[in-house]
């Protein structure tokens, strides 16, 4: 099972930290990722973390964004800054089912992130 | 980046008949291990996506079997042999050969007629 928390009213150029708790898998061992998908559009790839700690990143986010994870706590974490009008999206954390994949297999149910 | 395009971007369907959806890859999708990351995600109304079919035609556990997928290279197909009423929502294809970014094709929204 996969929890997101943290989704907000943000106003432009302001910062926002999601988190993802999990609970039924051994979190420490697969990769997690975000996904997001703004109003009634299509899913758009945001980050990894993926085996060995390498982290991957959309370029729309690079820079702005950082994925992390506490393997102790079992929770991922999204840290956004200078957030712009078109960040505005429900956000989904995703694991992978394969230790040697890291993409989105098992979602979580959202958190919306709101910019305006 | 690999652009997915899936076709048609409308399906409606009466239910008890089948359904098939393309998606077509800007390059191929083969990896240097030979295969092929390409899945299929449904996306119900309200809810979030849940995986149908990885690597272009293993079906997830607890998928009905009505669910396949088929394809090669940069041509793929996710095809339903008998709509039922659960299955309204929107597909989308993704594939992870080419990472990164993960891409997703733009969604097929399946309704009844």
């Amino acid at each position: 099972l996969l929890l997101e928390s943290g989704g907000n009213w943000v106003l432009p150029g302001g910062s926002l930290t999601l988190s993802c708790a999990a609970s039924g898998i051994t979190f420490s061992g697969f990769p997690m990722t975000w996904v997001r998908q703004a109003p009634g559009k299509g899913l758009e790839w945001v980050a990894g973390s993926c085996n060995s700690g390498t982290t991957f990143y959309a370029d729309s986010v690079k820079g702005r964004f950082t994925i992390s994870r506490d393997n102790s706590k079992n929770i991922l974490y999204l840290q956004m800054s200078s957030l712009r009008v078109e960040d505005a999206a429900v956000y989904y954390c995703a694991a992978s089912l394969s230790s040697d994949w890291c993409g989105p297999d098992i979602w979580g149910r959202g958190t919306v992130v709101t910019v305006s | 980046d690999v652009v997915l395009t899936q076709s048609p971007l409308s399906l409606p369907v009466t239910l008890g008949q089948p359904a098939s959806i393309s998606c077509r890859s800007s390059q191929s999708l083969v990896y240097s291990d030979g295969e092929i990351y390409l899945n299929w995600f449904q996306q119900r109304p309200g809810q979030s996506p849940r995986r149908l079919i990885y690597k272009v035609s293993n079906r997830d556990s607890g998928v009905p079997d009505r669910f396949s997928g088929s394809g090669s290279g940069t041509e793929f197909t996710l095809q339903i042999s008998r709509v039922e009423a659960e299955d309204v929502g929107v597909y989308y294809c993704m594939q992870g050969t080419h990472w990164p970014p993960i891409t997703f094709g733009q969604g097929t929204r399946l309704g009844i007629k």
